[in-house]
Order: C-alpha cells, then sequence, then structure tokens
C-alpha cells in the first residue's frame, strides 16, 4: 500500500529518445508535483497540479510535457533527451490542510 | 519571491554528538515551515514541522523552533546517531493560494560511530 509510486525506479536512454516516467498516488490528494533533483541534491520544482489542472509551471524546457489523466496520476514525458536531463526525478502529492509533501521513490534518469 | 537558505555541508558528527543545522528563509507572508529528511537512495520524507510564529515541531529526537524575529527555523538534536546519517531539507510553504513548497538546498549529515 505505496503512498506515491514512481515506474521505472532507473532510466538508462540515448540522447534524443523520448522517455516517459509515471507516478501514482493513493492518498486522495488533489495536488501534484514534479520535482528535478540533481548530482548535488538539489531539489527543483518543475510542475504541479491540482485536480487535473496546472498551477506550477516552472522555467522548465518545453521537451518537459506533464500529464494527468486524473488527479491520482501525474505522468512526465521528457522529448529529444540530453545528457543535462541526467538527474534523479521526484514526484510528489500534498495534504490540502496541512501542505505536507509525500514523495516517490523517485526514478534516476540517466541519458548517455 | 521566497527563498530559504541552509549551512553548506557535509555535516561529520561522532555518535552522541549535538547537532545544529541552520536554516533561514525570506518569505512575504506566514509561511508553514518544515523539515525533511532523505535517506540514500530514498525519497524525502516529512521530519517535523510547525506553522506559526513560536511553534516547535518535534520527531525522532529532532526539533526545530519557529522564529519569526529571527526568520530561522533551525534544526536540533541533542545526541545523533548513526542512523541519522542523511540529507536534511529545509522548507516553506508560502501562504499564498498555490501550495508550492520552496527547499533550501539541503545538508548532508554524516555520523561516525
Amino acid at each position: 500500500d505505496t503512498a506515491v509510486s514512481q515506474t521505472p525506479k532507473y532510466l538508462v536512454t540515448q540522447m534524443g529518445n523520448d522517455k516517459s516516467i509515471k507516478c501514482e498516488q493513493n492518498l486522495g490528494h488533489d495536488t501534484m508535483y514534479w520535482y528535478k533533483q540533481d548530482s548535488k541534491k538539489f531539489l527543483k520544482i518543475m510542475f504541479s497540479y491540482n485536480n487535473k489542472e496546472l498551477i506550477i509551471n516552472e522555467t522548465v524546457p518545453n521537451r518537459f510535457s506533464p500529464k494527468s489523466p486524473d488527479k491520482a496520476h501525474l505522468n512526465l514525458h521528457i522529448n529529444s533527451l540530453e545528457l543535462g536531463d541526467s538527474a534523479v526525478y521526484f514526484c510528489a502529492s500534498s495534504h490540502p490542510a496541512t501542505y505536507e509533501q509525500y514523495f516517490g521513490p523517485g526514478t534516476r534518469l540517466t541519458v548517455t | 519571491g521566497d527563498s530559504v537558505t541552509q549551512m553548506e555541508g557535509p555535516v561529520t558528527l561522532s555518535e552522541e554528538a549535538f547537532l545544529t543545522i541552520n536554516c533561514t528563509y525570506t518569505a512575504t507572508g506566514y509561511p508553514s515551515l518544515f523539515w525533511y529528511v532523505q535517506y540514500p537512495g530514498e525519497g524525502l520524507q516529512l521530519l517535523l514541522k510547525a506553522t506559526k510564529a513560536d511553534d516547535k515541531g518535534s520527531n525522532k529526537g529532532f526539533e526545530a523552533t519557529y522564529r519569526k524575529e529571527t526568520t530561522s527555523f533551525h534544526l536540533e538534536k541533542g545526541s545523533v546517531q548513526v542512523s541519522d546519517s542523511a540529507v536534511y531539507f529545509c522548507a516553506l510553504r508560502d501562504s499564498g493560494g498555490y501550495q508550492k513548497v520552496t527547499f533550501g538546498t539541503g545538508t548532508k549529515l554524516q555520523v561516525i560511530p
């Protein structure tokens, strides 16, 4: 009964490819996020959805496109992958009253 | 905009030593403040939180007090264990309509036996 799950856990791919990461939460939260964590552990917010509606869209290349088919799922599609996209990507959801964030286990993306 | 500043790591301590990780913030409203912990190979998890001035959050022997006058939320623990080795993130949630959380850069703690 994992709260926030992501697939895959590891993703190794070549430059120029297109890949997707999936995220699901069973906490009943309305708001979900994608974060990127670089090799120095710096965490940067990328997107946030509230009830399937995009509410936060930070300065992210438009090669990254989030999609939320329903409020329990938030997927991330990345086109034309570049070396600099290598990082750990975390999905999270947040409690509507306490604003606590619940993180998934992360997807380590390596672009070669 | 909102920002969080944490002391740079890594911090290396011997077991049973006292821990302080400094965190200061800048926010326009009345933010909620959080400490998250990330163990190796895992996602972040909430360690403790405080929602208003002078609140003290505590969990697993860790404490932090919301100090509005100094805009600080320093993390402390009286006696660290090897199992506390992790990266610690200070964060704030602004008081606006969106649930955006701003994270600090993280401080790596290594506790040696």
